[in-house]
């Protein structure tokens, strides 16, 4: 499986403010997406990104808000915008997996954002 | 809206007890997976299951595929410690990579 990391581990942010989360894999990959998570609830998918191509946001979720770059097969930025204290969340990154199982998906170990 | 309700939303045991999770939804699930995540760390995958009907063991891990492809199951043998985490299933309706995540069952074993 995949090796994936994020930076940072996490943050405290200021309301107003925006924070960019970097997710980096040890392979190529083609999809990766972006979740968020409340502690200890379920996934909610933010948005899917292709290398090559606009992202691809879920219902509730607007590029204005989380605009996403995906300049290689190997990296992504996931930027959170003008943050309120809703958006505290723990924000996780994942692609899929191997050639012929990509409907499982490989985690980095997420950023807990919390905005004040 | 696919949505995949898990049962019981908490569980509290004693190591050496048996339990089990479930994953139910009203779709069809052409794959689902089961994941387990501990606390500052991103959900790792236990197992796909694919056939309706099908059954795989990891361990003291049970896995279950319903037979029409719309409910799945966890059963944990003689649990311990190591076990505590957040599990999640999460369904696949193919043509697409996209997941629907279960809502979580939030498992302590205790000693």
């Amino acid at each position: 499986s995949a090796v994936i990391s994020q930076k940072p581990s996490r943050d405290i942010c200021q309301r107003g403010t925006s924070l960019t989360i970097q997710c980096q894999v040890d392979s190529q990959v083609t999809m990766m997406f972006w979740y968020r998570q409340q502690p200890g609830q379920s996934l909610t998918l933010i948005a899917t990104a292709n290398q090559g191509s606009e992202a691809t946001y879920e219902s509730g979720f607007v590029i204005d808000k989380f605009p996403i770059s995906r300049p290689n097969l190997t990296f992504s930025t996931l930027t959170v915008s003008n943050m309120s204290p809703e958006d505290s969340s723990i924000y996780l990154c994942s692609v899929e997996g191997p050639s012929g199982l990509s409907y499982e998906q490989y985690f980095g170990p997420g950023t807990r954002l919390t905005v004040t | 809206t696919q949505l995949l309700e898990q049962s019981p939303q908490f569980l509290s045991i004693q190591e050496g007890e048996n339990l089990t999770v479930y994953c139910n939804s009203s779709s069809v699930f052409s794959s689902l997976q089961w994941y387990r995540q501990e606390p500052g760390e991103g959900p790792v995958l236990l197992v796909t299951v694919v056939t309706g009907g099908e059954v795989k063991k990891l361990k003291r891990l049970t896995f279950q595929f319903g037979d029409a492809r719309k409910d799945s199951s966890l059963h944990i043998t003689a649990a311990q410690p190591g076990d505590t985490g957040l599990y999640l299933c999460a369904g696949s309706t193919g043509g697409g990579n996209k997941l629907t995540f279960g809502t979580g069952t939030q498992l302590k074993v205790e000693l």
